[in-house]
């Protein structure tokens, strides 16, 4: 079993539409979780940080599940500029650990 | 949120060649860095994580001689491909790891823009 999963996607939704995102994590000893978006041929930018309280960001909700080791991302409202890869980062003592990515695509 | 910068953006070289890419972290002290690498429509890969100070620790299937990495001081660490071929071409990135707490809680992660590699 891989240390981090995701589905890859492509999530194809309408403008306005909500869409959620799960990442799945292997390690129960992580300590830290990321969502970070990457748009074509950039760096992966730093979304927001996953609380266990879950947190919120305008448009954006992110939600840790420790018991079921995964983690989600919620996007409201989604707006064209919102197409990119999601990706979720779990952090293990000195490493990050990447998921895949998801990719998704508002469409007009 | 904090700035890395890598540089050059850029590089097309000749096969045999050496290419040396710069990270530096500009408004926080990285005492760990790492290095990634992504192919077209490929996930990121890391390559090796760099520690200020101290020997860089590879990944595997990663050759340490050829991809020779130094983190002399807490601001910048560099990459250097050796002897590049033009199946090294690819998208390089850097992080560094933000432990300042300062900005988005402890321990993040902030990402250079990138070096893309040509090798002819």
């Amino acid at each position: 079993r891989k240390e981090v999963e995701q589905d890859p996607g492509p999530f194809n939704v309408p403008e306005g539409a909500t869409v959620a995102f799960n990442c799945t994590y292997s390690n129960s000893a992580s300590q830290s979780f990321f969502w970070y978006r990457q748009d074509c041929r950039k760096e992966p930018k730093l979304l927001m940080s996953v609380y266990s309280s879950g947190n919120e960001d305008g448009r954006f909700t992110a939600q840790l599940n420790r018991a079921s080791q995964y983690i989600s991302l919620l996007i409201r409202d989604s707006k064209l500029s919102d197409s990119a890869t999601y990706l979720c980062v779990v952090e293990y003592g000195q490493n990050f650990v990447f998921g895949p990515g998801t990719r998704l695509s508002v469409l007009p | 949120g904090a700035v890395v910068s890598q540089h050059p953006s850029w590089v097309i070289c000749k096969s045999g060649t050496s290419v040396k890419i710069e990270c530096r972290s500009l408004d926080f002290q990285a005492t760990t860095m790492f290095w990634y690498r992504q192919f077209p429509k490929q996930s990121l890969m890391l390559m090796a994580t760099s520690n200020e100070g101290s020997k860089a620790t590879y990944e595997q299937g990663v050759e340490k001689d050829k991809f020779l990495i130094n983190h002399a001081s807490l601001t910048l660490s560099t990459l250097t491909v050796t002897s590049a071929h033009p199946e090294d071409s690819s998208f390089y990135i850097c992080s560094a790891r933000d432990s300042g707490g300062a900005r988005q809680g402890t321990d993040t992660q902030y990402f250079g823009p990138g070096t893309r590699l040509t090798v002819l």
